[in-house]
């Protein structure tokens, strides 16, 4: 258990909806990371916050956004969802002091039919 | 631009050695990550070099060449549960600090 937690674990939707999945990073943990990981594919970096900032953001399609709260969680919205989006959606979180450590949550699946 | 490459598959025996390479070409470099991941499950971190030379942490070392812009992870007395794929990462200062992952090596463990 890496102590980073995701919720939905599964989110089954159909195209043209929008859905909102949600990161809590390790205890202490300021900075958080979101990836997109399709079927035997490899991790697509999508965006980083630091203490409720953007630090970093990937090939992130403007249909995708994402914030960081001041209690550390990040959602990640995903909208006009597309059968191509059907993927793993992690997040993960490191200390800024360690930001070459990455803490993988379990990931949520989502399936766009 | 930013790139790592790393082999596809690599296939070895129970109690075998195997080193997975990895190489990159980013514009800033803070080092080379290596995670784990087993199929559905998430990533896990192996290990990390700044600085050129051997990491060792039990089974598996890293190695960095800064100057060859090469690394290598060697995982020792391969045991069946090694079985899975492995990414080799960057944070590349120039990309605006993004994290970039190889496409990973899927490592089979023969009986």
């Amino acid at each position: 258990d890496s102590g980073v937690t995701q919720t939905p674990k599964h989110l089954i939707t159909a195209t043209g909806q929008r859905v909102t999945l949600r990161c809590s990073p390790r205890s202490g943990d300021l900075s958080v990371y979101w990836y997109q990981q399709s079927l035997d594919q490899g991790l697509q970096f999508l965006i980083q916050y630091y203490n409720g900032e953007e630090r970093a953001k990937g090939n992130i399609l403007e249909r995708f956004s994402a914030q960081q709260f001041p209690d550390l969680h990040s959602e990640l919205n995903l909208s006009s969802l597309e059968l191509g989006d059907s993927a793993l959606y992690f997040c993960a979180s490191s200390t800024r002091e360690a930001q070459e450590t990455q803490y993988f949550g379990p990931g949520t699946r989502l399936l766009v039919l | 631009g930013q790139s790592l490459e790393q082999p596809s598959e690599v296939t070895a025996v129970e109690g075998a050695i195997v080193q997975i390479n990895c190489t990159y070409q980013t514009s800033g470099f803070y080092g080379l990550s290596w995670y784990q991941q087993h199929d559905g499950g998430a990533p896990t971190f192996l290990s990390y070099n700044a600085l050129d030379g051997l990491e060792e942490t039990g089974r598996f070392s890293s190695f960095l060449s800064r100057s060859d812009s090469y690394g290598y992870l060697l995982l020792q007395e391969l045991q069946m549960k090694d079985s899975a794929s492995y990414f080799c990462a960057v944070r590349d200062r120039a990309g605006g600090f993004k994290t970039i992952f190889g496409a990973g090596t899927r490592l089979f463990v023969k009986a």
